[in-house]
């Protein structure tokens, strides 16, 4: 069945460790999203990428980078984490249609310690 | 920035209509999305409006005013499977989506 992945499915991390975090979709979306989801918050946007080979600062970059080397892979790296990225992370990709729905990975839930 | 309010919590019983309320003020408006989300899943997609007025699918619809701000979801015939959280998002002016924070909705037997 075509879609998201995302791996790990959760995670603890200890503070100042490097950490990626793995999107992968077969459905040759061009655009594709990273999100954090807080209690309260609901999803905020970290960083996107409109099209292989081009990214962009969502509304919570800072502590994250992403690139983006071919259409199916959309990696979300934390170089060095901190306690308040504790979160869980959706990665989603849209599919270009009118109205450019968004769709969803399982998420990863990560515990910064 | 944007905001978008939509209310925390809602109970209703199965069988019985509940609408969720979404205001929203943001930079431009280029559509209006409705999400269920379910405890420990992903987001799924419910319904998309971009003109006012109201748009059904099965038991559930959407209704959208753009003058106002302001979109409902209705969910009718409620069953114990709706129990969810249901997220108000809108993609704004430079095409990105902004969500609220989200409505829980608990449907009792």
């Amino acid at each position: 069945i075509a879609g998201i992945t995302q791996a790990p499915t959760s995670q603890i991390l200890a503070a100042g460790r490097r950490m990626t975090l793995r999107c992968t979709q077969d459905m040759r979306h061009n655009a594709m999203y990273w999100y954090r989801q807080d209690l309260g918050l609901g999803l905020r946007l970290i960083h996107y990428s409109n099209t292989a080979g081009t990214t962009g600062k969502g509304e919570v970059p800072d502590g994250y980078s992403v690139s983006r080397a071919n259409t199916d892979d959309f990696p979300l790296t934390l170089a060095s984490a901190v306690p308040s990225q504790t979160s869980v992370y959706f990665c989603a990709s849209s599919d270009g249609s009118d109205t450019d729905t968004q769709y969803f990975g399982p998420g990863t839930r990560l515990t910064v310690l | 920035g944007q905001n978008i309010d939509q209310p925390t919590e809602m109970t209703a019983t199965e069988g019985a209509i509940v609408q969720i309320n979404c205001t929203y003020q943001t930079s431009g408006f280029n559509g209006l999305f409705w999400y269920q989300q379910h405890a420990g899943e992903a987001p799924t997609f419910l319904s998309y409006n971009v003109l006012d007025g109201l748009e059904e699918k099965g038991r559930f619809s959407s209704f959208l005013s753009r003058s106002k701000g302001y979109s409902y979801l209705l969910l009718k015939e409620l069953q114990m499977k709706d129990s969810a959280s249901y997220l108000c998002a809108v993609r704004d002016g430079d095409y990105k989506l902004s969500f609220g924070a989200g409505t829980t909705v608990t449907v009792r037997a």
